[in-house]
């Protein structure tokens, strides 16, 4: 089956540094990724639509300039959090499409911002 | 905009019963629904797909039913298991690539 990895699984900053996270496809190659935010016991919001070789397209509220998107290959996309504060503090998920418009997740960046 | 609704209740059954969740959403209707199933601390896991045009599908002890008239969709579990317990997400799947998430469902399978 599809399988996705993210790393790191967890991280902890302090507030003011850049956090990258990495998300790849490892057994299919995925035109289109997306990344999702997830607070606790919410359901998961899309933050943004990652195209390999163009750049990512934003949902409403979130800021391009503060979570960077680089879709550089197939099978490989980064979530930068820029200048990260206590208030990004989240689960973060990415996803790869699938052939079937079902899309296939990875386990997920636990981000705590102190 | 588009809204999902999902009981935000827990479900608790019992080992061997059948588990139906629900899943119901305004405005108009996706030309896919899909769910999810997410276990604590992980990201959703791909279930089961249903296309507008299509009334019921299933996999092993799944089954998923959509009703456009009634803008509703209900996933079942039959037999069902403790390591059936997770939190199930319903999605919609409109003409583009974006998945709508609802809140999901926490399942509790008890012995």
């Amino acid at each position: 089956g599809a399988v996705v990895s993210q790393h790191p699984s967890w991280v902890i900053c302090k507030s003011g540094t850049s956090v990258k996270i990495e998300c790849r496809s490892l057994d299919f190659q995925a035109t289109t990724m997306f990344w999702y935010r997830q607070f606790p016991k919410q359901s998961l919001m899309l933050m943004a639509t990652s195209n390999e070789g163009s750049k990512a397209t934003y949902e409403q509220g979130v800021e391009k300039d503060k979570f960077l998107i680089n879709h550089a290959s197939l099978t490989l996309s980064t979530l930068t959090v820029t200048s990260a504060h206590p208030e990004d503090s989240s689960f973060y998920i990415c996803s790869a499409q699938g052939r079937g418009y079902e899309q296939y997740f990875g386990p997920g960046t636990r981000l705590t911002v102190t | 905009s588009q809204k999902i609704e999902q009981n935000s209740e827990a479900l608790n059954i019992q080992e061997g019963k059948t588990a139906t969740l629900t899943c119901n959403y305004t405005n108009y209707s996706p030309a896919y629904l899909q769910w999810y199933r997410q276990d604590p601390g992980r990201g959703p896991v791909f279930l089961l797909l249903i296309r507008e045009n299509e009334k019921e599908k299933r996999k092993e002890r799944l089954k998923v039913t959509f009703d456009t008239t009634l803008k509703q969709s209900l996933f079942h579990i039959t037999a069902s298991q403790p390591a059936d317990s997770a939190t199930y997400l319903c999605a919609l799947l409109y003409n583009t690539d974006k998945l709508i998430f609802g809140t999901g469902t926490r399942l509790q399978v008890f012995p």
